[in-house]
């Protein structure tokens, strides 16, 4: 079946590592997304790839990086400068040009800072 | 900008009773409008969407919703709650934007069926 595969499901981090949060689609997908999901905040969007190689900045992309050298591929890296990583944390991926298409989720990763 | 707002942060209702989420959007064109839902410790699944044609909209899981223009509304109803639809509710507004589409999404409601 397709779907997005989102590890680890549990992260716990050091203050001042960087940790890399993988996410993988089998959807044929072009876009992806990184959403970040707080208690009472909703989601926010960190970034978004349309396309190999090129990705864009959402709401709060400070502290974080993004690669897409592959369209199955969208790897989130939360780096040291990220000052609260402790979060969960969602990936998305959708089609291009139809606004009434929606996202498919992963079932996302739980990063906290130890 | 798009924005959404869910009023109500959380809800009780019992089992067997009827159940209404807010849901208010702010979007200078057509909106396209999704409810999602999600499980504790998981990601999110499409209840529902409209984009256009009939304002009543059923989804999965006996949820339907009304699409209400002048209300700047898109509330989410079910007939009769069941213990396994306690969980987090949220409505979003989408758009695209240079080919991607980019939902916004309200704080959610959370659901709380009593037995």
């Amino acid at each position: 079946d397709g779907g997005i595969t989102q590890s680890p499901k549990y992260l716990f981090r050091k203050e001042g590592q960087n940790v890399t949060l993988s996410c993988e689609q089998n959807l044929n997908h072009d876009a992806m997304y990184w959403y970040r999901q707080d208690p009472g905040q909703g989601l926010r969007l960190i970034y978004y790839s349309q396309i190999v190689n090129d990705f864009q900045k959402g709401d709060i992309a400070e502290g974080y990086s993004v690669s897409r050298e592959k369209k199955e591929s969208f790897p989130l890296t939360v780096t040291s400068a990220q000052k609260n990583p402790t979060a969960f944390y969602l990936c998305a991926s959708s089609i291009l040009w139809q606004a009434n298409y929606g996202y498919t989720f992963g079932s996302g990763t739980r990063l906290t800072v130890v | 900008a798009q924005s959404v707002t869910q009023p109500d942060i959380h809800i009780t209702v019992s089992e067997g009773a009827s159940l209404e989420l807010r849901c208010n959007y702010s979007y200078g064109a057509t909106p396209y409008l999704f409810w999602y839902v999600q499980s504790p410790g998981q990601g999110l699944q499409l209840l529902l969407k409209y984009f256009s044609g009939d304002t009543l909209v059923q989804g999965i899981k006996g949820f339907e919703a009304e699409f209400k223009r002048s209300q700047s509304s898109f509330n989410l109803r079910k007939p009769s709650v069941h213990w396994s639809d306690a969980a987090e509710y949220f409505c979003a507004v989408g758009r695209v934007i240079q080919g991607a589409q980019k939902l916004v999404f309200g704080q959610g409601t959370r659901l709380t069926i009593n037995p």
